[in-house]
């Protein structure tokens, strides 16, 4: 079974600037989780599909965070304009559907670093 | 609501040391529970998981046993390697609560040859 497939693996901007990250999940994974990993801390959950509606955004910075999943399968998370605050790993983890309690998958993460 | 409380880091222990690392949750209902690991410089990673009480996880030579009783899922392994040096992650899955990870904060392991 292939993994979640993350990219680009690093990225390196200026503050101001916009990025985009895009993930790709394990086939057939209904639910597609974005997460912010500053450095030294734990997996902050950013936002949470379901197919390819928002189940929780509650905690993405709306005013420079927007995140889309079209036809329920690829998700790209965008950040315009990038903060210093901003650097972090982004993961992408999906999960199937059902209550098997499988738990996630992870994707190998893009490591932003805004300068 | 649910929380995942794990024990503080960094540990730091001597190639071929007994290992436990603690956590304890808060859940309703019957959440299944994990443990991921992460390498330095890389993602997460499942280490293993239980679905149900008294279940036991076990790989590469960890184990952790849910407890519900004392609402626990330590943990452990009998003799680790400088490879297992990285920082471990106790985390609780409710199907109930929109299918969300609960992490507790992590413990940094640096195991010394």
């Amino acid at each position: 079974e292939a993994g979640v497939a993350q990219s680009p693996r690093y990225k390196i901007i200026e503050k101001r600037q916009s990025v985009a990250f895009w993930c790709n999940p394990i086939s057939g994974h209904a639910t597609l989780y974005w997460y912010q990993q500053i450095l030294g801390q734990g997996p902050k959950l950013l936002i949470q599909f379901q197919n390819n509606g928002v189940v929780d955004d509650s905690q993405l910075p709306k005013d420079r965070f927007s995140a889309e999943r079209l036809k329920g399968v690829d998700s790209t998370l965008k950040i315009q304009p990038a903060k210093l605050e901003d650097s972090a790993v982004y993961l992408c983890a999906s999960s199937p559907p059902g209550d098997a309690n499988y738990g996630y998958t992870f994707g190998s993460g893009t490591r932003l670093t805004v300068v | 609501g649910d929380s995942v409380t794990q024990m503080e880091g960094p540990v730091t222990l001597s190639e071929e040391a007994f290992l436990t690392i603690n956590c304890t949750y808060t859940a309703t209902g019957y959440p299944s529970l994990f443990w991921y690991v992460q390498y330095p410089g890389e993602g997460l990673q499942l280490l293993l998981k239980a679905t149900k009480a008294d279940d036991k996880g076990s790989n590469k030579g960890f184990e952790a046993t849910y407890r519900k009783e004392t609402t626990s899922f330590h943990l452990e392994k009998g003799s680790v390697q400088v490879s297992d040096s990285a920082v471990y992650f106790c985390a609780l899955f409710n199907a109930g609560n929109n299918r969300k990870l609960i992490w507790g904060l992590g413990t940094s392991l640096a195991v010394n040859p």
